[in-house]
């Protein structure tokens, strides 16, 4: 069974600090590992798609990682801002899917709390 | 990235009446449009696949009866909620893929919408 496990569950620091997302999945066949970032009533914007072939991509201070042998993917976010506070949702395709959404594995999210 | 609208963004309605609510592609055309269903501190739940000019494919477990969708144009699809209920409170939300052309088997990229909370009362 396809499986996305993210962690922590939740996370509170201090602005300004770094924080790392994990994200650990076993689908199969592995297609690309997106993250995305959920505003609390707002729907999942997307931070970085990466594929087997990736091992790390960059979108501002977000930097993703990803291990395709471990099955591991983390997000790190560097000089926190107050605007980050949100889910941050792993999603992980699989192959063959032909791009449906029945295709993508969503896990339960990290809830990041910045406070100043 | 590609934008994809909801309205409304929040509705508010009695118990046993029906809700309309609609997703459009604003700067493609989506031959196929999902919707999903999320309750708080939960992941993403598929609903159903929308197809223009065809039938929309249901998830086992949602009721194709209760939930209806309609896929009109390649920017438009909607979702009604019939006689709705407290238990149908959550937060829907929808996306649609563009498809990169000759790329068979390749996973497109999901452009989500907004979200619209429902309240049943």
């Amino acid at each position: 069974k396809n499986q996305v496990e993210q962690s922590p569950q939740s996370l509170i620091i201090l602005e300004g600090k770094n924080c790392t997302l994990q994200c650990n999945y076993t689908v199969s066949p592995f297609s690309n590992l997106r993250w995305y970032k959920q505003d609390t009533g707002r729907g999942p914007v997307s931070l970085t798609i990466m594929t087997f072939s990736e091992n790390t991509k960059s979108n501002g201070r977000y930097t993703a990682t990803l291990d395709a042998d471990t099955k591991q993917s983390s997000l790190h976010i560097t000089a926190s801002q107050l605007s980050d506070s949100a889910s941050y949702i792993c999603v992980v395709s699989a192959r063959g899917s032909g791009g449906g959404a029945d295709g993508l594995t969503f896990g339960k999210g990290t809830h990041l709390i910045i406070q100043p | 990235g590609a934008v994809v609208s909801q309205h409304p963004s929040w509705v508010i309605c009695k118990s046993g009446t029906s809700v309309k609510i609609e997703c459009r592609s604003l700067d493609f055309q989506a031959t196929t449009m999902f919707w999903y269903r999320q309750f708080p501190k939960q992941s993403l739940m598929l609903m159903a696949t929308s197809n223009e000019g065809s039938k929309a494919t249901y998830e086992q477990g949602v009721e194709k009866d209760k939930f209806l969708i309609n896929h009109a144009s390649l920017t438009l699809s909607t979702l009604t909620v019939t006689s709705a209920h407290p238990e149908d409170s959550s937060f829907y939300i929808c996306s649609s893929s563009r498809s990169p052309p000759g790329l068979a088997g390749f996973s497109y990229e999901q452009y989500f919408g907004p979200g619209t909370r429902l309240t049943v009362t």
